[in-house]
């Protein structure tokens, strides 16, 4: 199994340009996240998916867009980047929404300039 | 909402060392608890996941302890080495609202 893949693994944009960060995973598991880090802020939860066709907001969804239309990928769309949406992003999923150990992706680190 | 303490921020010990890593959390409402390993510029590794009625889980040189009722989780590191030298962070939560961490403990490791 390759776990929890994300694509691409940096990124580079400009202020209001749009991207999507892809999140992959191969072990059937029906819960999908997407965290940001920040310095000194920890992880926070952007947006989830407790399986294919719902999704739901998590802390900080604004000016983030996610849809969830198979069980394998849980694609983070930037509609319009700003420079506040610099950051480490990490893709995440479970076996369930509760209980289950959550398994992370190596994360995409965006710049938005 | 969800706050989560980790105490120390740092900590530098030589080689050998046993250490206690402290998780403290302020909403008890919570399915499970993991603690993860940081390496710099890289993902997190999942080291240990308590389910909230257990008291501890144990991997290798590893033990962590949850007491739920009072917001408390420890990581022990026992005869600790320079490859565990990394961010330590603490997550309790499990529902749908995923995980809520802490700011990490950085632990450094002398050889």
């Amino acid at each position: 199994n390759a776990g929890v893949t994300q694509t691409p693994k940096f990124q580079v944009l400009k202020t209001g340009q749009s991207m999507t960060l892809q999140c992959a995973q191969d072990m059937n598991h029906e819960y999908m996240s997407w965290y940001r880090q920040d310095p000194g802020m920890g992880l926070r939860l952007i947006h989830y998916s407790v399986g294919a066709g719902i999704t739901d907001q998590g802390e900080v969804p604004n000016g983030y867009n996610v849809s969830r239309s198979t069980t394998e990928d849980f694609p983070l769309r930037l509609l319009s980047a700003a420079p506040s949406q610099t950051s480490v992003y990490f893709c995440a999923s479970s076996g369930d929404r509760a209980g289950y150990e959550q398994y992370f992706g190596p994360g995409t680190r965006l710049t938005v300039t | 909402k969800q706050e989560v303490t980790q105490i120390p921020a740092a900590l530098s010990v030589p080689e050998g060392e046993n250490l206690v890593l402290n998780c403290s959390f302020t909403d008890s409402a919570i399915y499970n608890l993991q603690w993860f390993r940081q390496d710099p510029g890289k993902g997190l590794t999942s080291l240990l996941l308590i389910q909230s009625s257990q008291r501890e889980q144990t991997s290798g040189r590893l033990n962590a302890s949850l007491d739920k009722s009072s917001g408390r989780s420890t990581l022990y590191i026992a005869a600790s080495q320079p490859g565990d030298s990394a961010t330590y962070l603490c997550a309790p939560g499990g529902g749908a609202d995923g995980l809520t961490f802490g700011k990490g403990t950085h632990l450094i490791i002398q050889p």
